[in-house]
């Protein structure tokens, strides 16, 4: 059962315009959401999150946005440069009572910023 | 700035064999976490410490076991190593005060033959 789920397995944008990648949970024990983007043979570098209590985070050109009522987030990059073509992963986190608590992942969406 | 590392960075192993992965976390990181990724897959949460201790628990197999060491860094154990242990291993580090901003290593890739 995918808690955390992607629904777009890759998503193609032009350079200069807006890439959105999509996230929807399921868990409403997730309180804080994050976003992290791999390259080929590296590991997750973390991007950009959120915690419940908020409905956007902007940190330059990304910005996370919640919706709680539809379990959903969703990634903007703007402008998209070649550089962001990469795997995006949506992960969550349900902290119950602190401590070090595992991030469920989305599957991913591989996104292609074309020149 | 220094990053999570993880050693070795590519392992092959036989059937039935054994394995330890090892990492390091960020310099004042004092919690560990393990996950595995399949070919395809999402990565999977394996199992956290912090300070020590075992601080929760995923989809870890009874054939694995971790432990963090007083200088903080950790060592996956594997054993009696099947084909479906083929994975990418990775390690990710954070402060106990942001547990949830977790700094990854760039994984050890292992292969069960």
């Amino acid at each position: 059962d995918q808690q955390v789920k992607q629904n777009s397995p890759s998503l193609s944008v032009q350079e200069g315009r807006i890439s959105i990648l999509n996230c929807d949970y399921t868990n409403s024990m997730f309180d804080y959401f994050l976003w992290y983007k791999k390259y080929p043979a590296e590991g997750p570098t973390f991007l950009i999150s959120i915690s419940s209590i908020k409905d956007k985070n902007e940190d330059g050109r990304f910005t996370v946005f919640l919706n709680k009522s539809a379990k959903h987030l969703s990634l903007h990059i703007v402008p998209s440069q070649p550089g962001d073509s990469a795997v995006y992963f949506c992960a969550a986190s349900a902290n119950r009572g602190g401590g070090a608590d595992g991030l469920t992942f989305g599957k991913g969406t591989h996104l292609i910023i074309q020149p | 700035a220094a990053g999570v590392i993880q050693s070795p960075r590519h392992l092959i192993k036989e059937k039935r064999e054994t394995a330890t992965l090892k990492c390091y976390p960020i310099p004042r990181h004092d919690t560990v976490y393990w996950y595995q990724q399949g070919p395809g897959q999402d990565p999977q949460f394996l199992i956290s410490f912090y300070e020590k201790m075992q601080s929760d628990k995923g989809s870890i197999p009874d054939r694995f076991s971790a432990q963090q060491f007083s200088d903080y860094h950790s060592e996956l154990n594997m054993s009696s190593l099947e084909l479906g242990d083929s994975a990418l291993y990775f390690c990710a580090s954070s402060l106990a005060l942001s547990p949830d901003e977790q700094y990854f290593g760039p994984g050890t890739r292992l292969t069960v033959t």
